[in-house]
């Protein structure tokens, strides 16, 4: 069974640009959840997607976005990019349904750096 | 405001004895607590998890206690084994939100973990 694919791995971007990372879920998952990780800030969430809806958003500023399209593949998207966005973003998919045990797999991450 | 905290950045530890690795929170609404295993340039890896309902859940060499009056869990493994160097971070989750909050898991700061041959 394949896992979690984010895409792009790596890629570098110039203050005031955007950007859109892209997560496949494991076949058959319907929750997709995005993540920022950074040294100063750890883990942090960012939203989860569910049937193509918005569930859950973290507090992040409206710059970060994100959606899902009906084959529960998921993009985020982050506007007028700052140094500080520079982070690894995280992407888990889980089954999401009543009595599971919660487990959320994540992907490899997409390395973003903000020059 | 840091709902999970874990206080020790780093444990050494020799192989073959026990490994033990902290997490408090402060948040008495989660009711659901993970653990995940991650090493460089990968995502993380789910190793256990803890309903609040339960004090201990075990999996081979992976037991998770949690003390609920304390806000306090651990993670205990054993035998240690050089694989088990990695970072290890505890999340925490509202799951009885009427099933809203399964991907929103709120994580601690991570503890490096070595195992020395």
């Amino acid at each position: 069974k394949a896992g979690v694919t984010q895409t792009p791995r790596y890629l570098i971007k110039t203050r005031g640009q955007q950007v859109t990372l892209s997560c496949s879920p494991i076949s058959g998952h319907r929750s997709v959840s995005w993540y920022q990780q950074t040294p100063g800030q750890g883990l942090q969430f960012l939203f989860e997607y569910f049937s193509e809806t918005q569930r859950n958003k973290g507090n992040f500023p409206g710059r970060f976005s994100g959606r899902q399209f009906s084959n529960s593949r998921s993009e985020m998207n982050v506007s007028t990019l700052e140094l500080g966005d520079s982070a690894l973003y995280l992407c888990a998919s889980s089954l999401r349904q009543g009595g599971n045990t919660g487990e959320l797999f994540f992907g490899e991450g997409s390395r973003l750096t903000v020059l | 405001d840091q709902q999970v905290k874990q206080n020790s950045p780093s444990l050494s530890v020799q192989e073959g004895r026990i490994s033990i690795l902290n997490c408090d929170y402060t948040n008495s609404m989660f009711d659901y607590f993970l653990w995940y295993k991650k090493y460089p340039a990968e995502g993380p890896t789910f190793l256990i998890s803890i309903s609040s309902i339960k004090d201990k859940n075990e999996d081979g060499r992976f037991t998770v206690f949690l003390n609920k009056s304390a806000k306090h869990l651990s993670l205990h493994i054993v035998p240690s084994q050089p694989g088990d160097s990695a970072v290890y971070f505890c999340a925490a989750s509202v799951r009885n939100a009427g099933g809203t909050s399964y991907g929103k898991l709120t994580f601690g700061q991570g503890t490096i973990l070595t195992v020395h041959p």
